[in-house]
């Protein structure tokens, strides 16, 4: 099967660190990608992991195990404008399968 | 370059008419994938189609739904004699190649049958 799991909702305060985790199991793999949606507006790419271990691009940070199915998207210094959902997809030869993406809010 | 193009943003039909949408993909990508949101949650997969090829429609509903790509023009989704529970965002994405690139995602259509 392909299933994709994370949490629903997370709450955090400005100027710390997050990390939403995110497990999955597919029978193929291409890669596990990150994006975030704010409400009522089109999905914009975060980051994208083919092989195991960290990427960071700025605040954000993506880490991969293959073996275990795992992945992380850490923010840190977070900003208020960072509450949205994050949405955890892999693909495998060709489609992308999302999971139901964790909304984080950022409290002042 | 444009990004991904979808029309129209907001789309309204009662019960029993057809809503048809459109995605036109950015420049130079031949991959399309059409996706379906409810409120609060996830993107469901619904269609993968390359020019004039549907690949995967393993998460369009059996009937009243259908999609294209042609070799010239928008990819359309066609919802035929609309029901209350089609009311959601639909998503439109395109990519270059499949699966090992990013995804570029359309505004969206919200589409609410009355």
């Amino acid at each position: 099967g392909q299933n994709i799991d994370q949490p629903t909702e997370m709450t955090a305060t400005e100027g710390a660190i997050v990390q939403i985790n995110c497990t999955y199991q597919t029978s193929g793999f291409n890669g596990l990608f990150w994006y975030q949606q704010h409400a009522g507006e089109a999905p914009t790419f975060l980051s994208y992991n083919v092989l195991d271990g960290l990427e960071e691009k700025g605040r954000f940070s993506s880490f991969l195990s293959r073996s275990k199915g795992y992945s992380y998207l850490l923010l840190k210094e977070l900003q208020m404008k960072d509450s949205a959902s994050y949405l955890c997809a892999h693909s495998g030869t060709y489609k992308y399968i999302f999971g139901t993406g964790t909304r984080l809010k950022v409290l002042a | 370059n444009a990004g991904v193009m979808q029309n129209p943003r907001h789309l309204v039909r009662r019960r029993g008419q057809e809503a048809r949408l459109r995605c036109s993909p950015m420049k130079g990508h031949s991959h399309v994938y059409w996706y379906r949101q409810l409120p609060e949650e996830g993107l469901k997969f619904m269609v993968y189609l390359q020019k004039e090829n549907i690949i995967d429609e393993s998460g369009m509903p059996k009937e009243r739904f259908s999609a294209e790509f042609p070799k010239e023009g928008p990819s359309i989704l066609r919802i035929q004699q609309v029901v209350r529970g089609d009311s959601a965002a639909y998503f439109c994405a395109s990519s270059p190649a499949g699966g090992g690139t990013e995804a570029f995602f359309g505004q969206g259509t919200r589409l609410t049958v009355v």
